[in-house]
Formats: structure tokens, sequence, C-alpha cells
């Protein structure tokens, strides 16, 4: 069945950056849009960044504006996030996560979410 | 950006009895391409990740027990079990994706 495996996650310190893979497979990757979610410690679900089946178009949460990066390299199936200037509150586990409908150009459910990988950012 | 709040925050329900979870989004989330709301209902237990549940507001995913409803419109929103089983004990979330910039709910931990 479907499957992404999210990597890169660790300890860092504030001001460090952090780049998170996500593996995908089973699927047609480059035909969907991919996301990444994070959740803090105990806390709720948090949407930060989308990223278009063609890479045309992306979104961040303001939060991680200036900061975070979502690309994707189709000839590896592979979602990535560049996470430069990390902060405590960046402390979480980081889903990756895939649309439910292929090429789509307005928004749709997520369906399928990997384990996650973990991010400390602490000093 | 749209705020969508859940009630209750948690809930404790007998063994096949009926749990509902209400969202409400801080406005309409209706898709005029296809008259649909875009809202979604994930299930996370401990240690997992989230698992879709309904999408559209009412569409259950496959696979997904027909236990599991969704229903509402314009801003507010339920999500029933209608027969709580021991399985069904976790956090639920609702999810606008209406705009580019998607939120959830904080979240609604349901236990027996």
């Amino acid at each position: 069945q479907v499957q992404l495996v999210e990597s890169g996650g660790g300890v860092v310190q504030p001001g460090r950056s952090l780049r998170l893979s996500c593996e995908a497979s089973r699927f047609t990757f480059s035909i969907y849009g991919m996301h990444w979610v994070r959740q803090a410690p105990g806390k709720g679900l948090e949407w930060v960044a989308f990223i278009s089946y063609d890479g045309s178009n992306q979104y961040y949460i303001d939060s991680v504006k200036g900061r975070f990066t979502i690309s994707r390299d189709d000839s590896r199936d592979t979602l990535y996030l560049q996470m430069n200037s990390l902060r405590p509150d960046d402390t979480a586990v980081y889903y990756c996560a895939k649309d439910l409908y292929s090429r789509r150009s307005t928004p749709c459910p997520v369906n399928v979410w990997g384990q996650g990988t973990t991010v400390t950012v602490s000093s | 950006d749209i705020v969508m709040t859940q009630s209750p925050d948690s809930l404790a329900v007998s063994l096949g009895e009926r749990a509902t979870i209400n969202c409400k989004s801080s406005q309409p989330i209706l898709d005029s391409s296809n008259n649909k709301n875009s809202l979604a209902w994930y299930q996370q237990k401990p240690g997992q990740p989230p698992r879709l549940l309904i999408y559209w507001a009412s569409v259950r995913e496959s696979r997904v027990p027909d236990r599991f409803s969704g229903g509402g419109s314009g801003t507010d929103f339920t999500l029933t079990i209608s027969s709580l089983q021991a399985e069904d004990v976790a956090v639920y979330f609702c999810h606008q994706y209406y705009t580019d910039i998607r939120t959830f709910g904080h979240g609604t931990r349901v236990e027996i």
C-alpha cells in the first residue's frame, strides 16, 4: 500500500538548520500535492507547508515563512523540508502527507500520512 | 486564517453509546465548484499518525466503519460515532482545506 517514510529529524540548537526528507513509494508521487504537518509534544496538529504536484505552488504557515522551504524531487520520489533559523517552538513530530486527489489545482483533503520524524530544538 | 473550534475538549462515553463532536469554522468553507464543504475529520491514536475518517464533511473514507458519520453545513459540523467501540478511543481533529493555508481544530479526546 501507499507508503511515506520521513527521515532527517534530530536534536539541533536554536538558529541552526535541518533538512527533512520524505520518501514515497507504491504510488505515482509526481502527480500528487504534498504537505508537511507538525505536532508539538502533547499538542494538536499544525499544518506547515504544501507543494503542488507540479511544484509550481508552495504555501506556508506564517510562523515558518522565510525560514522553511518545501521542495520535491520527483526523480527520487522524495519530498523535502529545509528548515533554517530553527526555534524552540519548532520542536515537534513532523509528518509528511499526500493529497487525496491527483493533479489537483484546488485544495483537497490529505489521506495518507507517514509515521513522522521528531525535531527537537534545544540548546 | 480560518479558525476551527472544536467542542468538547474531551468526552467520556459508555461502550455502545453515541459520541458527538462539534467543530465550528470562523467562516463558511463551502467549495462553490462542487457545492461541498471542505471539512475533514481525522482520528489519531497514541503514537500513530492521523487517519482520515471523513472528507467533504460527510463522505466516509474507504474501510472506515459505518458507525462514523459526518454532517453539518455552513460553519457548524459534527462527527458522530453511533455506537462507541473500545478501539475508537482516540483524539479526533477537524480540518478545513477550503483555503491554501489549512487549519485544524485543537482536538477532542474520546474516552470510555
